[in-house]
């Protein structure tokens, strides 16, 4: 069955430092998202990706966020200096179509970011 | 103020007995989905509900989308110990396109 792959699952990092998570979606979708979920707290949305370009985010996603698509696969986001308050689970996911037309959203695993 | 309101936030129950959680919102959602969350996991679809009053049924679970498409119910029949896990319900707003999550239900199934 197809998944959306996530890595690292764990990464442990120095506040400041940049960070790099890296989604693989499934292969026919069109739509990618992140997610962030801090330990016993919501799932958030972070960011929403079509096209080539960012369709929509929160208020979340500042300046020190940024998602790329560099090839057919990958879809990162990077965190360009990190902040404690940064240190969570951030999941990936992906649809066919957009939830606003019922597209069903398909998460990886997670990668969990502490921030020290 | 959550925009989606689950309840209760924990729930601890026998094998064998029935349960049911909701999820509530003062806003009109166009559609609404159910994830069950394991520890350390992300979130699997469950079911996704879209027409009002729509009831869909899932082996022992059943989920129900209100009239007015505000709210939305879960009732799982005979749990058991594998049910065990975050119950997620999240929707995207009428005229909106972005997911969005309640906090979920904590269901602890002990045999």
């Amino acid at each position: 069955e197809p998944e959306v792959t996530q890595t690292p699952s764990h990464q442990v990092t120095q506040m400041g430092q940049e960070v790099i998570l890296r989604c693989v979606p499934i292969s026919n979708h069109l739509y990618f998202y992140w997610y962030r979920q801090i330990l016993g707290q919501k799932v958030e949305f972070l960011v929403s990706f079509y096209n080539n370009e960012i369709s929509e985010k929160s208020e979340i996603f500042d300046d020190q966020f940024s998602v790329e698509r560099p090839d057919g696969s990958n879809f990162t986001l990077k965190i360009r200096s990190t902040k404690l308050e940064d240190s969570a689970m951030y999941f990936c996911a992906s649809s066919e179509a957009t939830p606003a037309g019922t597209g069903e959203l398909f998460f990886g695993e997670g990668s969990r970011l502490t921030v020290l | 103020t959550q925009l989606l309101e689950q309840s209760p936030q924990f729930l601890s129950i026998q094998e064998g007995e029935n349960l049911t959680v909701y999820c509530n919102s003062s806003s009109v959602f166009s559609s609404l989905q159910w994830y069950r969350q394991e520890p350390g996991e992300g979130p699997v679809l469950l079911v996704t509900v879209v027409t009002g009053g729509e009831v869909k049924k899932l082996k022992r679970l059943t989920f129900q989308f209100g009239d007015a498409r505000k709210d939305s119910s879960l009732h799982i029949t005979a749990a058991q110990p594998g049910d065990t896990g975050l119950y997620l319900c999240a929707g995207v707003q009428s005229g909106y396109s972005t997911l969005t999550f309640g906090k979920g239900t904590m269901l602890l199934v002990s045999p």
